[in-house]
């Protein structure tokens, strides 16, 4: 079984400045995939950015990239000049073959 | 760009009685799941679906909750009896191949038990 634990339940930056996630996961799998996905006041389910297991090298969408371990299980999110917009839900989500786990969310604040 | 819809948007029933929520998946994706959000809570997977039929369901998805696809366009999420509890955000999503990147989602249907 697959857990995620979000140890942060709230963070809050300044607009423009840098701000990390941090999740960590446990997985039975070999093969894997790890998403990010944000969540607006709205409720809608947006994917951020995407990690294949396999790969070592940590992926990059504009201003989000990760770091993540995989000896450590951990993945975690940086997000570089913090936008108002970025505010929201964030979900770290393993997934296997098929299913999301998610993570219990850290709710990002942006201060202007 | 092609997206999954869902309605209603939001759906008020009371306990006891059967709703049937509504997805249409992208068209070509094979692969289609159901998850809620309780309030306040984590996104949690109730069911995925294949080749018109279960592959997987979680111990949420028990004798009250049925999916189907009917016409080889819509996938819905039926709940025989609600309870409370049922109240939450219902999101469907599909997924083109098993070795795709990325599950798109639905706006999600509110459900409230009254």
């Amino acid at each position: 079984a697959q857990t995620v634990t979000q140890s942060q339940p709230e963070m809050s930056v300044q607009e423009a400045e840098t701000v990390t996630l941090s999740c960590t996961y446990d997985t039975s799998e070999s093969d894997y995939y790890l998403f990010w996905y944000k969540q607006p006041p709205s409720r809608q389910m947006i994917l951020v950015i995407r990690q294949e297991a396999y790969k070592q090298q940590n992926a990059t969408e504009n201003r989000f990239s990760v770091n993540f371990q995989k000896a450590a299980k951990s993945f975690s999110l940086k997000i570089s000049d913090s936008q108002l917009g970025d505010a929201a839900m964030y979900f770290c989500a393993p997934r296997g073959a098929q299913k999301l786990v998610f993570g219990q969310g850290t709710r990002l604040t942006i201060n202007p | 760009e092609p997206e999954v819809t869902q309605t209603p948007s939001h759906q008020v029933t009371q306990m006891g009685q059967e709703v049937i929520l509504r997805c249409v998946p992208i068209s070509n994706h094979l692969y289609f799941y159901w998850y809620r959000q309780i309030l306040g809570q984590k996104v949690e997977f109730l069911v995925s679906f294949y080749n018109n039929e279960i592959s997987e369901k979680s111990e949420i998805f028990d004798d009250q909750f049925s999916v189907e696809r009917p016409d080889g366009s819509n996938f819905t999420l039926k709940i025989r009896s609600t309870k409370l509890e049922d109240s939450a955000m219902y999101f469907c999503a599909s997924m083109d191949r098993e070795a795709s990147y990325e599950q798109y989602f639905g706006p999600g249907t509110r459900l409230t038990v009254t």
